[in-house]
């Protein structure tokens, strides 16, 4: 079974400043996909950034950006220029390519709070 | 930009009764999920569905849990018999054929008292 692990329940960051989140996962697969969705308090889940594990190329999203080390099964997100619009709940999630139905296991979350 | 919608943002009910959730997913969309998040927990997957029927199931999704397209449009959770546990934020999710990333509603908040 794939695990999602967020070592970090909760970080706060000065506006402006970048802040770097913590994901690790576990799988025996090769073939998947790692996603960062963000949860406002309106608790909506919000995608921010993908990654397909078989590109090499970490994806960026405008100030939202990874740091993808398959090897180490580690993916992290990268915020730049935080803004007070960022303070949510950040969610790491794994989905399996193993079948077409691709259901997400998610980690525990970080709390991120952008301080002005 | 089209995106998925639920209905009601909020329900309350008593232990015991049936609720019935809604979503209507991005209308072209052929893949739909229902997870749960329990206050201050992860979020977790519950069910899948494709075809009109159930492609995968979590233990959580017993007896007590359905789910129904019923027109096309609609995607429905039924939880027959509420427990107090089974309070907690419910998201419907869709995805289309060709992709990958399964696209969230805003949530149904289910306090069952």
């Amino acid at each position: 079974a794939q695990t999602v692990t967020q070592s970090q329940p909760e970080m706060s960051v000065q506006e402006a400043e970048t802040v770097t989140l913590s994901c690790t996962y576990d799988t025996s697969e090769s073939n998947y996909y790692l996603f960062w969705y963000k949860q406002p308090p309106s608790r909506q889940m919000i995608l921010v950034i993908r990654q397909e594990a078989y590109k090499q190329q970490n994806a960026t999203e405008n100030r939202f950006s990874v740091n993808f080390q398959k090897a180490a099964k580690s993916f992290s997100l990268k915020i730049s220029d935080s803004q007070l619009g960022d303070t949510a709940m950040y969610f790491c999630a794994f989905m399996s390519r193993m079948n077409n139905f691709n259901k997400f296991y998610f980690g525990s979350g970080t709390k991120l709070n952008v301080k002005p | 930009e089209p995106e998925v919608t639920q209905t009601p943002s909020h329900q309350v009910t008593q232990m015991g009764q049936e609720v019935i959730l809604r979503c209507v997913p991005i209308s072209n969309h052929l893949y739909f999920y229902w997870y749960r998040q329990i206050l201050g927990q992860k979020v977790e997957f519950l069910v899948s569905f494709y075809n009109n029927e159930i492609s995968e199931k979590s233990e959580i999704f017993d007896d007590q849990f359905s789910v129904e397209r019923p027109d096309g449009s609609n995607f429905t959770l039924k939880i027959r018999s509420t427990k107090l546990e089974d309070s907690a934020m419910y998201f419907c999710a869709s995805r289309s054929g060709g992709g990958d990333t399964q696209y969230f509603g805003p949530g149904t908040r289910l306090t069952v008292l």
